[in-house]
């Protein structure tokens, strides 16, 4: 069972459009973070939501915490080619780092 | 310096070979972890360390081997492995790992392929 489901899995828009990924599980979270991945790198931290409700905004990217802290979704407006990669949101434990399946983003020019 | 530093970055190797896998921080970090990621897939936890003693084994093959050898060495040593086992292999490390806002910092990754 997968403790982080991502939606959607591949998601490939035009340049300029705005775009939203989910992340969801059964379980609540004590945080949960947001990994950005991109073709022949490893994952880079985009951000830590802990706060139920909580709203963090990283230039066009915005991360929401749920209110009860069970999911989180990733807003990216005005999307650009240079977003392209892959979404990772993770589940940090006492002693893991687990990630959802990820959502494969494409922009294209 | 907040690098993650990966060696090699690609490697073949016959399924009779013995190679070691080498990843590097200088951050003080004293957690570190070994992850499998295969092509369009999600990172995969095998082995975490905290402080140079192994902690997390997730009923990893042993014919994966980790070794811990100081606070800023982490090897992943490998031995008959199979051709399924061609995978991307992360090293990465972070601060005391009960620290809810830990960052992981990841390395680039060894592209592994094994014929």
């Amino acid at each position: 069972t997968q403790l982080l489901e991502q939606s959607p899995q591949f998601l490939s828009i035009q340049e300029g459009e705005n775009l939203t990924v989910y992340c969801n599980s059964s379980s609540v979270f004590s945080s949960l973070q947001w990994y950005r991945q991109e073709p022949g790198e490893g994952p880079v931290l985009l951000v830590t939501v802990v706060t139920g409700g909580e709203v963090k905004k990283l230039k066009r990217l915005t991360f929401q915490f749920g209110d009860a802290r069970k999911d989180s979704s990733l807003h990216i407006t005005a999307a650009q080619p240079g977003d392209t990669g892959l979404y990772l949101c993770a589940l940090k434990g006492a002693q893991k780092l687990v990630f959802g399946q990820g959502t494969r983003l494409t922009i294209n020019p | 310096d907040t690098e993650v530093t990966q060696t090699p970055k690609h490697l073949v190797m016959g399924m009779t070979n013995k190679k070691s896998l080498k990843c590097e921080q200088h951050m003080g970090h004293r957690a570190m972890y070994w992850y499998k990621q295969k092509a369009k897939k999600p990172p995969e936890l095998m082995f975490v360390y905290s402080y140079e003693k192994l902690s997390i084994n997730e009923s990893v093959p042993s014919r994966f081997s980790p070794e811990c050898p100081n606070s800023s060495l982490l090897n992943l040593h490998l031995h008959a492995l199979q051709p399924e086992d061609s995978a991307l292999y992360l090293c990465a490390s972070s601060q005391v790992y009960a620290v809810v806002n830990t960052e992981a910092f990841f390395g680039q990754g060894t592209r592994l392929t094994v014929v």
